[in-house]
């Protein structure tokens, strides 16, 4: 069974350009979060997808966007890319159970960003 | 901001000994996880305790939550080289939909 997978591995982009991130969750997994971790910080929430809607969003500019496909997969864009914006971009999945309880989420390895 | 906040920043021991990781919050919570990183990795998952636990065990792990102190430690006994990570703490707000608030993060380092 895989867990959650990222593409790419790294990335190095320039300002202003925009980047698309993949993320595929575990099997039986319906929710996918994304994270953005930045150098010595803990990973910080961007928004978070069920059922092809974004339900949930951090405090992050619109040029941060998203999409989940039916397949539950998900990507991350980023528009006109800023030099803050290198970091480590994780996908997180879980299963959002009809009570809307909390489980645990699993983590892929990251997506490395750099912005020069 | 990131509501947890984890204390000590950095921690360094000697194998056999134990690592106590503390963790902060700020709202009420669904529930508090713990993760750990190697290396600017993905994260693992170790331990979730719900807001009406008190303590949880996992092999080596006892986490223990204070909801009156808002605050929770992560203990790692008999540590190992091998041990040697970041470790989050993150929180479940009521109504946040599984939304993880991670805090900065203690950096253990655990020597042979």
């Amino acid at each position: 069974d895989a867990g959650v997978t990222q593409s790419p591995t790294h990335l190095i982009k320039t300002r202003g350009q925009q980047v698309t991130l993949r993320c595929s969750p575990k099997s039986g997994h319906d929710t996918v979060s994304w994270y953005q971790q930045a150098l010595g910080q803990g990973p910080q929430f961007i928004f978070q997808y069920y059922e092809e809607e974004e339900r949930q969003r951090g405090n992050f500019p619109d040029r941060f966007s998203g999409h989940q496909f039916p397949n539950y997969s998900s990507e991350l864009n980023v528009n006109a890319l800023l030099l803050g914006d290198s970091a480590l971009y994780l996908c997180a999945s879980s299963f959002l159970a009809p009570s809307r309880g909390s489980h645990e989420q699993y983590f892929g390895p990251g997506t490395r960003l750099t912005v020069t | 901001s990131q509501q947890g906040e984890e204390d000590p920043q950095a921690l360094s021991i000697q194998e056999g000994e134990n690592a106590t990781m503390n963790c902060s919050y700020k709202t009420s919570i669904n529930n508090l996880q713990w993760y750990r990183q190697n290396s600017g990795r993905g994260l693992v998952h170790l331990i979730l305790i719900r807001s009406n636990e008190r303590e949880k065990h996992s092999g080596r792990l006892r986490v223990t939550l204070d909801t009156s102190k808002k605050s929770s430690s992560l203990l790692i006994t008999a540590s190992r080289a091998a041990d040697t990570a970041s470790y989050f703490c993150a929180t479940v707000w009521r109504g946040g939909y599984n939304k993880l608030i991670f805090g900065a993060g203690t950096r253990l380092a655990v020597h042979p």
